[in-house]
């Protein structure tokens, strides 16, 4: 039973371009948050997806933008990249009215813009 | 608003017990985690409170006062693998506020 997997794990991007991260939830879960982490700080909330809809959002610009597939998966999309959004970026997964333990992290996917 | 606030760094020997305070002031507060982030990994869970009082957890323990809005993790029989980030969580919400991690260095 594979748990949350991210993808890709490390890329180097040029300031002004887009990216695009990739996230597979624990099997069963169907709720995937995202999270920024910065060198040396707790992550921040970035947004939740929960049926295909953004369910919450965090205090980030619209640059930051995602999308839930049918099958749970996820993607964090990033435009017009600046050099301060090098970060780690998490997955987190969870099922819906759920609490406590049953949220996941993936490994992350560290982003470089340089 | 959300604000959380933990110390930067604390150090301490093997077989110690080390107490991680936690103050928070967060709107849609509706339970608190503690997770535990090695360096280049991503965080792993430890405790969840949502009611007052102290849950026990092996060498782990953690308390919670929502009229005080604080919490600490209390780590017994220190190790060395116990030296690690420890991260003070808010569930706000379907969102989880992550405060900035206290380093804790477990020295021999």
């Amino acid at each position: 039973d594979a748990g949350v997997t991210q993808s890709p794990t490390h890329l180097i991007k040029t300031r002004g371009q887009q990216v695009t991260l990739r996230c597979s939830p624990k099997s069963g879960h169907d709720t995937v948050s995202w999270y920024q982490q910065a060198l040396g700080q707790g992550p921040q909330f970035i947004f939740q997806y929960y049926e295909e809809e953004e369910r919450q959002r965090g205090n980030f610009p619209d640059r930051f933008s995602g999308h839930q597939f049918p099958n749970y998966s996820s993607e964090l999309n990033v435009n017009a990249l600046l050099l301060g959004d090098s970060a780690l970026y998490l997955c987190a997964s969870s099922l819906a009215g759920r609490g406590r333990n049953t949220i996941y992290f993936g490994e992350g996917s560290w982003l470089t813009v340089v | 608003g959300q604000n959380i606030d933990q110390p930067t760094e604390m150090t301490a020997t093997e077989g110690a017990i080390v107490q991680i305070n936690c103050t928070y002031q967060t709107s849609g507060f509706n339970g608190l985690f503690w997770y535990q982030q090695h360096a280049g990994e991503a965080p792993t869970f430890l405790s969840y409170n949502v009611l007052d009082g102290l849950e026990e957890k092996g060498r782990f323990s953690s308390f919670l006062s929502r009229s005080k809005g604080y919490s600490y993790l209390l780590l017994k029989e220190l190790q060395m693998k116990d030296s690690a980030s420890y991260l003070c969580v808010c569930q706000a919400g379907t969102a989880l506020i992550f405060g900035k991690g206290t380093t804790l260095s477990v020295s021999s």
